[in-house]
């Protein structure tokens, strides 16, 4: 299958900003997720990104694309102590994924 | 958005039984899901809950071993049979709509199996 790649850990003060990074395989994915994961949690959806899109922001959040490099980014601007969680990265390709994601293997933030 | 409840929440298990595990969505949709996470792994998805007709599992998902009831557009069940230790994860249900962007998940049920 398609491969979803993440960096597994992230450490960062309280206060600075974060930046999760994704990379993905599939060139046919028209829609990709960051989901944040608290411990014994289930997934929250924090925001998607249409293919279309090269950015978009959501208060503390800005989700970067770079399709041509496939690659996909999450800041967390003014980072806290409860953003620290599990981020997982994902992908759909509605084209024939019947609306199924792809998932990466997380990416887990400390914050300090 | 959808609110998705999944039942129980976590659960210890004998190995050789089997457990149901309920989901339970709000607002009727078209696609439902169910995921493994594995301990400290990501998630996979074990088969696609289809209203009415049989699921449709993944490579490496059989029915036997997980079969899934989707009676109507909201509800859908998964079995964990005859349960083994490498079945202890965490088992997760979501939701979606074709041509919906949003795809919604429940808090997921943990199970151990001893």
């Amino acid at each position: 299958g398609e491969d979803v790649e993440q960096s597994l850990f992230l450490s960062v003060r309280e206060g600075d900003s974060s930046v999760i990074n994704c990379t993905y395989t599939d060139s046919s994915s028209t829609y990709l997720y960051w989901y944040k994961q608290e411990p014994g949690a289930g997934l929250q959806l924090l925001t998607y990104i249409f293919s279309n899109m090269d950015m978009k922001q959501d208060q503390r959040l800005t989700v970067l694309l770079n399709k041509k490099d496939k690659h996909l980014s999450l800041r967390i601007a003014d980072t806290q102590t409860g953003d620290s969680a599990i981020y997982f990265c994902a992908e759909m390709d509605d084209s024939n994924s019947g609306y199924a994601l792809n998932f990466g293997k997380g990416t887990s933030l400390l914050v300090t | 958005s959808a609110v998705i409840s999944q039942k129980p929440s976590r659960d210890i298990c004998q190995r050789g039984t089997s457990l149901t595990i309920q989901c339970q969505v709000d607002s009727q949709v078209t696609m439902m899901f169910w995921y493994r996470q594995q301990p400290g792994q990501s998630l996979t998805l074990i088969a696609t809950a289809n209203q009415g007709s049989e699921a449709t599992y993944e490579s490496g998902f059989v029915i036997d071993k997980f079969p899934i009831s989707r009676p109507n557009l909201t509800f859908s069940t998964l079995t964990v049979s005859n349960m083994s230790p490498e079945d202890s994860s965490i088992y997760l249900c979501s939701s979606g709509q074709g041509g919906n962007t949003e795809a919604f998940f429940g808090q997921g049920t943990r199970l151990t199996v001893v």
